[in-house]
């Protein structure tokens, strides 16, 4: 039973575009939400989160949008730059500091200059 | 400021055999987890340490064990393994309600 669901497994983007990453969940009990983003050969790195009272977060060029009704968030990278290229995991949890959290299967982002 | 550490990087394993992994939590951090990454998936919650004791476990059988020390580093401890265990294994550590900080992982080969 996959609860968080990266449904697209790779995406490629021109330098300077916009990069939009999507994930869907189902579990109504998750309150809190994570990007993580990964290279090969080291750990997941925390990039940004979302508490489930907000509906947007922003940290430079990255910002997550959280549609609860909807059951989905995204990540919106702006200007994508090669140093972006990485895989990128959507995580949930029951609340903020959980350590418990429930991973997608990572998007692969390139980004082509 | 050294990160989590994990050890060893690489490891290879005969079916049947016992693994122990390490890891070293960020310093300050008092509350460990480990996670299994396969092939091509997201990385899947096994357990969660805090105070020396299991706190939180995931969907793992028994034989995927875990112990934390006085000094917060931890163990994870697989027993008869199987094929299907070879993956890369993740720790990460937090302090409170601080996001989690992943280790490099090790990657463990079962053949």
């Amino acid at each position: 039973d996959q609860q968080v669901k990266q449904n697209s497994p790779s995406l490629s983007v021109q330098e300077g575009r916009i990069s939009i990453l999507n994930c869907d969940y189902t579990n109504s009990m998750f309150d809190y939400f994570l990007w993580y983003k990964k290279y090969p050969a080291e750990g997941p790195t925390f990039l940004i989160s979302i508490s489930s009272i907000k509906d947007k977060n922003e940290d430079g060029r990255f910002t997550v949008f959280l549609n609860k009704s909807a059951k989905h968030l995204s990540l919106h990278i702006v200007p994508s730059q090669p140093g972006d290229s990485a895989v990128y995991f959507c995580a949930a949890s029951a609340h903020q500091g959980a350590q418990k959290l429930v991973f997608g299967q990572g998007t692969r982002l390139t980004i082509n200059p | 400021d050294a990160g989590v550490t994990q050890s060893p990087t690489h490891l290879i394993k005969t079916r049947g055999q016992q693994v122990t992994l390490r890891c070293s939590p960020k310093s300050g951090h008092d509350t460990v987890s480990w996670y299994q990454q396969a092939l091509g998936q997201g990385p899947q919650f096994i357990f969660q340490y805090y105070e020396e004791e299991e706190r939180q476990r995931g969907n793992f059988p028994d034989r995927f064990s875990g112990h934390q020390f006085p000094n917060y580093s931890s163990e994870l401890n697989v027993n008869a393994l199987l094929l299907g265990d070879s993956a890369l294994y993740l720790c990460a550590s937090s302090l409170a309600s601080d996001e989690a900080f992943f280790g490099q992982g090790t990657r463990l080969t079962v053949v």
